[in-house]
Parts: C-alpha cells; sequence; structure tokens
C-alpha cells in the first residue's frame, strides 16, 4: 500500500528557506510512471497547489509562487522534496504531499497527512 | 486564474440525512473537476473525479453531478463518518490548478 510521509523543520525564519521533504514507501521513485506533487493549506483557507514533478523530470509549479519553489527528488532515499525560498508569515500553512491519482496526473490521491511549517522570527 | 466558490461555508446535519454541496469555477471547465474529502489530522482523500466519476472504494452514496461553471456533490445518506470539510478543485487550467474553499459538513 501506498504510504507518504511529510518531514522538516517545523520552525523557519523569515527570509530563510523552508525545505521538506516527502519519503515514499509502497513504490520506488526511480521507476514509477507517476508525478507527485506538493501541496499547502494556510491555518484557516483552502488548499493550493504548489508544484508537481513528473517521472520524466518535468517540473510544473503554481506561477503565484513567483519561482520562489524548487521540487526535487531523491532516488537514494526514496523522497522528493521542496525547497521553498525568501518565505515570509503568509508561506505558514500546512504542507501536504501526494500522488498523481490513477485518473489524472492533475488529480491527487493519496496523500500524505501533511506538516505544519511556521514561519516566525 | 480559475476561481473556484464553494457554498456553503459550513452546513449542519443530521446522519441519514441528504446533502448537496456546490462548487461554481469563474469560468467554464468542462467536466474537469473532482472533489476531495478532508478529515482533522488526516489525509485529503480523492471522491470523485471529472465531475461524475467515482474513484476506487468510495462508496455509492457518493455522486458528483455538473459541467461548465456548476458543480454539485451529493451524499445522499450521511454515515458519521462523512462528517468533514469537502474541497472541490479543478484541473481544466493546468498548470493552474486551483482549489475551492472548502465546506465544512458538520453534525447537527
Amino acid at each position: 500500500q501506498l504510504q507518504l510521509q511529510e518531514s522538516g523543520p517545523g520552525l523557519v525564519k523569515p527570509s530563510e528557506t523552508l525545505s521538506l521533504s516527502c519519503t515514499v514507501s509502497g513504490d520506488s521513485l526511480s521507476s514509477s510512471r507517476y508525478s507527485w506533487g506538493w501541496i499547502r493549506q494556510p491555518p484557516g483557507k483552502g488548499l493550493e497547489w504548489i508544484g508537481t514533478i513528473f517521472y520524466g523530470g518535468s517540473i510544473y509549479y503554481n506561477p503565484s509562487l513567483k519561482s520562489r519553489a524548487t521540487i526535487s527528488v531523491d532516488t537514494s532515499k526514496n523522497q522528493f522534496a521542496l525547497n521553498l525560498n525568501s518565505v515570509t508569515a503568509a508561506d505558514t500553512a500546512v504542507y501536504y504531499c501526494a500522488r498523481q491519482s490513477e485518473y489524472s496526473y492533475a488529480y491527487f490521491d493519496p496523500w500524505g497527512q501533511g506538516t505544519l511549517a511556521t514561519v516566525s522570527s | 486564474e480559475i476561481v473556484l466558490t464553494q457554498s456553503p461555508a459550513t452546513v449542519s446535519l443530521s446522519p441519514g440525512e441528504r446533502v448537496t454541496l456546490s462548487c461554481r469555477a469563474s469560468q467554464s471547465i468542462g467536466p474537469y473537476l473532482a472533489w476531495y474529502q478532508h478529515k482533522p489530522g488526516q489525509a485529503p482523500r480523492l471522491l470523485i473525479y471529472d465531475a461524475s466519476n467515482r474513484a476506487a472504494g468510495i462508496p455509492a452514496r457518493f455522486s458528483g453531478s455538473g459541467s461548465g461553471t456548476d458543480f454539485t456533490l451529493t451524499i445522499s445518506s450521511l454515515e458519521p463518518e462523512d462528517f468533514a470539510v469537502y474541497y472541490c478543485q479543478q484541473r481544466s487550467d493546468w498548470p493552474r490548478l486551483t482549489f475551492g474553499g472548502g465546506t465544512r459538513v458538520d453534525i447537527k
């Protein structure tokens, strides 16, 4: 059964880089034909798609993040990562990693349980 | 950016009742809409894809309909485990995926 687990520092200072990892079990990122994504949810707000990395290496980001996000894959650890630079309080959110669904690369299922990242000095 | 507006924001119902949730898109998205269920502290779960197709393992009491700009998710008879927040998401405007603000289904 596929499982995803997010990890990372719970607290990041303003202007620094938020670095998160998603550990995948039940599938191998080195051979998977699926795409993998990051989604976040600020406190009290709705969900926001951050970006998706495809098995061929193509990566697509939400334009609203203005090139601050970078998604990468580490096949040796079976993880994919999100780096978000120049963070502000507006980046405080629960961050979810997810695999594309069986039906479309643009829907997500399953998801991890999420990790809270707080931006504060 | 395609804005998805969900209504109502919150609805309070009893188990066994029927509920219909709405998702309206700011422009036509064809059938390219999904619904997710999200319970506190848990991973969101895909319920419906492309407006009306149930994802694998989703009970038949969940159904979706709509096309263009107006979509609905119906739960025919609420079970205790259905009390959660429901989100819609469009994929028509790839790679500008957007979600709705959510509808909370509370126990009355």
